[in-house]
Formats: C-alpha cells, sequence, structure tokens
C-alpha cells in the first residue's frame, strides 16, 4: 500500500466549477500535511498548510480527519489557471521531516 | 519565499558518462537539502537527504556509489549520476530547508530533466 494515495485523475471540469480531490495517508504518526500544485515540467509549489480545524485561502479550502487519515481539498470558481497537478503531502515527525508525496491528482479546467 | 536555484535545467548525455547536479540556496542558509527524482506521472521520490558537512542519508533502493551527494556548504548541495544509464532518465529535483527564518518549510529547486541516451 502507498503511503500517500491519491485518485490520478484526471478531472476535466468547465470554468467556474467546484471540484474536490481526496487523499488518504496510510502513516498513523504523520505530523504535518500539505498540498502543492506541480505544472507541467515544473517543481512542486506549496499551495497550502492543512490544519485538522481546516483552513480556507480565497477559493480553496483544505480539511484533514487525522482519525480516518484523510485529507482533502476543495477548488471554488474554478479557473483555467488551476489546471495542473494537485500533489497530497504528508511530512513525518523529527528533526529529519521528510515529506511524502502522493502521485497528484491532474486537474484541467475547460473553458 | 526563499529561492533555490539548480543547475543545469536540462541536460542529454551519453549512456556511460556521469552527470553532475548542483543545487544553491540563494537567500538563505539550507542545513538540509533533499534530493528528489520523479519519473513521468509518478510521485517525487525521495533519493536522499543531506545535512552540511555529513554524509548523505540514501533512501532505501537508491545506491549511494551511483548518486553522489556532497554538501560541502550551507548553500551548495551537489548530486552526480556516476556511468548514467536510459534507466536514470528522470526529472531531480532538489530542495532546501532551513530551520530559522523561514520556520521548517522546504523550498523547492526547478528541477533539473535529465536524458541518457
Amino acid at each position: 500500500r502507498k503511503e500517500v494515495e491519491q485518485d490520478p485523475g484526471p478531472f476535466n471540469v468547465p470554468e467556474g466549477a467546484t471540484v474536490a480531490f481526496n487523499c488518504t495517508y496510510s502513516n498513523s504518526a504523520s505530523q504535518s500535511f500539505f498540498w502543492y500544485r506541480q505544472d507541467c515540467r515544473k517543481e512542486p509549489k506549496l499551495l497550502m498548510s492543512v490544519y485538522s480545524s481546516g483552513n480556507e485561502d480565497g477559493r480553496f479550502t483544505a480539511q484533514l480527519n487525522r482519525a480516518s487519515q484523510y485529507i482533502s481539498l476543495l477548488i471554488r470558481d474554478s479557473k483555467l489557471s488551476d489546471s495542473a497537478t494537485y500533489l497530497c503531502v504528508v511530512a513525518s515527525s523529527g528533526s529529519a521531516r521528510q515529506l511524502t508525496f502522493g502521485s497528484g491528482t491532474q486537474l484541467t479546467v475547460l473553458p | 519565499g526563499a529561492v533555490v536555484s539548480q543547475h543545469p535545467s536540462w541536460v542529454i548525455c551519453k549512456s556511460g558518462t556521469s552527470v553532475k547536479i548542483e543545487c544553491r540556496s540563494l537567500d538563505f542558509q539550507a542545513t538540509t537539502m533533499f534530493w528528489y527524482r520523479q519519473f513521468p506521472k509518478q510521485s517525487l521520490m525521495l533519493m536522499a537527504t543531506s545535512n552540511e558537512g555529513s554524509k548523505a542519508t540514501y533512501e532505501q533502493g537508491v545506491e549511494k556509489d551511483k548518486f553522489l551527494i556532497n554538501h560541502a556548504s550551507l548553500t551548495l548541495s551537489t548530486l552526480t549520476v556516476t556511468s548514467a544509464h536510459p534507466e536514470d532518465s528522470s526529472f531531480y529535483i532538489c530542495s532546501a530547508r532551513t530551520v530559522s527564518g523561514h520556520g521548517n518549510e522546504q523550498f523547492f529547486g526547478p528541477g533539473t530533466r535529465l536524458t541518457v541516451l
């Protein structure tokens, strides 16, 4: 079983749609959680951290359920520029704090 | 955010040659640098973690004699792919982390695309 699992998609949605991505992780000792965005042939870039209380940044809302080891990302009013691969990332505890990446969910927003 | 650069951004080489990739933190001192590899349509896989002035820690399945990592200063780490073969063709990404100033966040370089013919 992969440490971080995501639905690979692709998700093809029209502009203005709301789209949700899900992610599960296997290591219950994981401490920190993130969503990264990766454009084609580019490095991943931090989109937002994910907290148990849920957090929102503009059109993006992230949720964490530690009991279910489940993370979600909701994108509202999607834009063409949101087209990218979204990576669910989990960090271990301790000084090493390694990041483990999911394989990503591909999103294409259509005009 | 902090800036991490990688050089070269892409390289094509013949099988059997060695390729060196540089990773630099431009505006902060990186106590720890990470090297990842990403094959098409797959996730980033951590290859090794290096701390300045000490030997790198390699992930299981990564040959340390093939992927030589040097982290000689707080702003520079290098990855050398020795005797490269076509199966080493991949997207290599470094990231750097500092424990002060920028919290505990990792900053990624733009990646190096290696093609071995």
